[in-house]
């Protein structure tokens, strides 16, 4: 069975950083592209970032591009984001999610990351 | 890049059937999508890759009423026998020029 746990939120000030991280399992993690997506409170999916199966292509919004970086660790079986300056707006629930061809196909159970004074 | 156009709420009889609409921006009318269920308190859930021929693959575990279809630049998700846990947001997504996008979703609700 696929799972993706992440875990690493919490509440942070503005201008603050934090390191989410989701742990996979049930599946071979090295050959699946992953992403990371955002939904702030009562809106829709927001897409910020995807990383490639051996880290060789890595994609942000623009929202985020700068400030927030990628990675991950096929032998740990591991996906990051590292978020820093962060601002209000990015107050979300951040999942995890595995990628296919084209599209995601599995979900996380999110981290919620409130950005607040 | 495209865009993905969904109707922002949609309502149906339990029991019934109902079929939600994404709709590709000019030009990325053969783009494939992916449709996924969020349903209330809950993460999103993959539903189905649905291709612009109409033909598509659905997640383990996603029930024979749900269905997709395409047609020109439509995408559809159909829901027959609606059931009470059904009533959830349905988003559609696609990928391209380096930029995954997401439609603005749908919100059903079951009568």
């Amino acid at each position: 069975e696929v799972q993706l746990v992440e875990s690493g939120g919490g509440l942070v000030k503005p201008g603050g950083s934090l390191r989410l991280s989701c742990a996979a399992s049930g599946f071979t993690f090295s050959s699946y592209s992953m992403n990371w997506v955002r939904q702030a409170p009562g809106k829709g999916l927001e897409w910020v970032s995807s990383i490639s199966s051996s880290s060789s292509y890595i994609y942000y919004a623009d929202s985020v591009k700068g400030r927030f970086t990628i990675s991950r660790d096929n032998a740990k079986n591991s996906l990051y984001l590292q978020m820093n300056s962060l601002r209000a707006e990015d107050t979300a629930v951040y999942y995890c999610a595995r990628g296919i061809v084209a599209t995601i196909d599995y979900w996380g159970q999110g981290t919620l990351v409130t950005v607040s004074s | 890049q495209p865009v993905l156009t969904q109707s922002s709420s949609a309502s149906a009889s339990l029991g019934s059937s109902v079929k939600l609409t994404c709709t590709l921006s000019s030009g990325h009318s053969s783009y494939i999508i992916a449709w996924h269920q969020q349903q209330p308190g809950k993460a999103p859930r993959y539903l189905m890759k649905l291709e612009g021929s109409g033909s598509y693959n659905k997640g383990s575990g996603v029930p024979d009423r749900f269905s997709g279809s395409s047609s020109g630049a439509d995408r559809y998700l159909t829901i027959s026998n609606l059931q009470s846990e059904d009533e959830a947001d349905y988003y559609c997504e696609t990928w391209d020029s380096n930029t995954r996008v997401f439609g603005g979703g749908t919100k059903l609700t079951v009568l």
